[in-house]
């Protein structure tokens, strides 16, 4: 029973370039979250996805960032012309539905150089 | 907005001792979930406890239990028989209990070392 799976587990881009960050959910979940965790901060919400629907994306920053969870295959976060400011952890977390418990995956640490 | 504060950033217990991590939260919301998420050197995120806030019974889980006061805003965790393997960062967490607002709000964390 596989858990939350994300990759890369670590990317690393320079100044600039696109990073793509993937997200399986646990098998029977359909509802993703995105946070993201600063060096000795705590987990941020970024975006809620369900299938095919975007729905709370209060969290993610106006400009580069974008979510989608297609109806076939990972959730994609996607963060385009990527800064050094985006340097992070990003954790995926799954459940069955929104107000289940959220069962997190082990992240992807992007450095940007 | 809700806020999770977690005032103290470090703690240390002896191993086979008790730990108690405390967590206050503001809301003005009624019905809602509260969470302690452990996460040790690997960084996984790992889900220690659950307290739904309109059962009055605190939660436990092993060695794992919860002082839950409501009208407080508080939500400690009590870990009993501490062992070298529970030293981690800890968060404590918030969430609506409605679907359409999942969102999880979290504390800064504090990380407890334990000493054999």
């Amino acid at each position: 029973n596989a858990g939350v799976m994300q990759n890369p587990r670590h990317l690393v881009r320079r100044r600039g370039q696109e990073a793509r960050l993937r997200c399986s959910p646990m098998k029977g979940h359909s509802h993703v979250y995105w946070y993201r965790q600063l060096p000795e901060e705590g987990l941020k919400f970024m975006v809620y996805l369900q299938k095919e629907n975007i729905i709370d994306e209060s969290g993610m920053p106006k400009e580069r960032f974008s979510a989608e969870f297609p109806k076939e295959g990972p959730s994609i976060l996607r963060i385009q012309q990527v800064v050094r400011g985006d340097s992070a952890a990003y954790f995926c977390a799954s459940s069955m539905t929104g107000g289940e418990t959220q069962y997190f995956g082990p992240g992807t640490r992007l450095l940007v150089l | 907005a809700q806020t999770v504060t977690q005032s103290q950033p470090e703690m240390s217990v002896q191993e086979a001792e008790t730990v108690t991590l405390s967590c206050t939260y503001d809301t003005s919301e009624s019905d809602y979930y509260l969470f302690w998420y452990k996460q040790p050197p690997s960084r996984q995120m790992i889900l220690v406890i659950r307290q739904e806030a309109y059962k009055q019974q605190n939660a436990t889980e092993n060695r794992f239990s919860v002082n839950f006061q409501k009208a407080a805003k508080s939500f400690s965790l009590k870990i009993s028989d501490s062992q070298l393997g529970d030293a981690a960062m800890y968060f404590c967490a918030y969430r609506i209990f409605t679907g359409a607002n999942s969102k999880l709000t979290f504390g800064k964390g504090i990380t407890l070392s334990v000493r054999p």
